[in-house]
């Protein structure tokens, strides 16, 4: 089993639906989890740090299920500007020092 | 958010020589920094961690003598390409991270051509 595994999508959605990402980890002792988007032929860029508790920024809402070891983006009423891809980051545990990144989810917001 | 300054942005350089790319924290201090590599529609790979102060700890099948970084202050990772070829053509980037389970701020990634 991957580190941390997404869907590679790609997820074509129409301008204004609401999408949402899945991400999976392995390693239940994981303590810090972020989601970047990435804009082709360009450097990642964080979006969001994810709380325990959830945690929303405008249009976008971060979820953690500690449980289930998976995180959750969601994004609702979406834009043009919306399409990229989106990176799960999870913080290695123990040596907790590296990052471990997904492979990425693609979006295309479609007019 | 933090700003990561990453220079030069693009270099084209001759098969033999070597390259050198500097990774800057302008607003905070770099306890970590990471060294990525990233090819035509692929996922980031990360080539090296680096601590200020001590050596940088390298990924399986990176090699040391050729990527060589260094991470003299809590502002200043530089990786230097040696001896490169057209197969270490690449887009490499940067990341800064103030503290352990702080998010990574990356630098604008420097697009390597060798000819």
């Amino acid at each position: 089993r991957k580190e941390v595994e997404q869907d590679p999508g790609p997820f074509n959605v129409p301008e204004g639906a609401t999408v949402a990402f899945n991400c999976t980890y392995s390693n239940s002792a994981s303590q810090s989890f972020f989601w970047y988007r990435q804009d082709c032929r360009k450097e990642p860029k964080l979006l969001m740090s994810v709380y325990s508790s959830g945690n929303e920024d405008g249009r976008f809402t971060a979820q953690l299920n500690r449980a289930s070891q998976y995180i959750s983006l969601l994004i609702r009423d979406s834009k043009l500007s919306d399409s990229a891809t989106y990176l799960c980051v999870v913080n290695e545990a123990g040596n907790n020092r590296k990052l471990i990144w997904g492979l990425g989810t693609s979006l295309a917001v479609n007019p | 958010g933090a700003v990561v300054s990453q220079h030069p942005s693009w270099v084209i350089c001759k098969s033999g020589t070597s390259v050198k790319i500097e990774c800057r924290s302008l607003d905070f201090q770099a306890t970590t920094m990471f060294w990525y590599r990233q090819f035509p529609k692929q996922s980031l790979m990360l080539m090296a961690t680096s601590n200020e102060g001590s050596k940088a700890t390298y990924e399986q099948g990176v090699e040391k003598d050729k990527f060589l970084i260094n991470h003299a202050s809590l502002t200043l990772s530089t990786l230097t390409v040696t001896s490169a070829h057209p197969e270490d053509s690449s887009f490499y980037i940067c990341s800064a991270r103030e503290h352990t389970g702080a998010p990574a701020f990356f630098g604008q990634g420097t697009r390597l051509t060798v000819v």
